[in-house]
């Protein structure tokens, strides 16, 4: 069965700072990967998905980008974080045509 | 475009039965999902319908749909405290699309 991990679980950054958070998937290949930002006390966010290496779709233009180096592998980044990019980054997994699975998400606050 | 909207917040008292309502308004939705989130967690996929059906059945979990008023519930019998938690609701046209979320709604169990 499928595992997705998220590193790391927490971090606390100073604004202007930069930011990567991995995700890295086991036991599949060529899945769709997707990154969503769940801010306190509001629903999900769907900031990018990918399809393929290489492939990134953006659906909210801001200070974030994202990556996908290897087929299990997607790397959400910033060259300069806000304050209003605090919040619970969830990193998910789409198998075949139905099911999506998360990851146990990072904790990012921005100070 | 798509939206998904639920109910915020539902108490129930252990032992009842809990329904969280979901109305969606693509009408091309295929697929239907709910999502469990307790604090601090990833999202866990519960159960998800396909639009040719209308209910689904899975121990003490039953979802029904109603296409024609786009509406979905999922309905826990016998709640229990451990049940608290943010439920979501989503939907997604094709295997290949994001899914849509809802803010999701927290259900809060009295012992």
């Amino acid at each position: 069965s499928q595992t997705i991990h998220q590193w790391p679980a927490t971090l606390v950054q100073p604004v202007g700072s930069p930011l990567s958070l991995e995700c890295t998937v086991e036991g599949t290949s060529n899945p769709n990967l997707y990154w969503y930002r769940q801010a306190a006390g509001r629903g999900l966010q769907l900031l990018f998905y990918s399809v393929g290496i290489g492939q990134i779709s953006s659906e909210v233009p801001q200070n974030l980008s994202a990556s996908r180096p290897q087929d299990r592998q997607f790397i959400l980044s910033s060259k300069k974080l806000l304050l209003s990019d605090s919040g619970f980054y969830l990193c998910a997994l789409g198998l075949d045509a139905y099911e999506q699975y998360f990851g146990p998400g990072t904790r990012l606050t921005v100070t | 475009g798509e939206d998904v909207e639920q109910s915020l917040f539902l108490s129930v008292r252990e032992g009842d039965s809990s329904v969280i309502n979901c109305t969606y308004t693509d009408s091309s939705s295929t697929y239907l999902y709910w999502y469990k989130q307790e604090p601090g967690a990833g999202l866990q996929l519960l159960t998800y319908i396909f639009s040719n059906m209308d209910m689904k059945q899975d121990q003490r979990l039953t979802v029904l749909l109603n296409k024609k008023d786009k509406h979905l519930s999922l309905r826990i019998a016998d709640t229990q405290t451990g049940d608290s938690a943010i439920y979501f609701c989503a939907e997604r046209t094709s295997g290949n699309t994001p899914l849509v979320f809802g803010k999701g709604t927290r259900l809060s169990v009295i012992a």
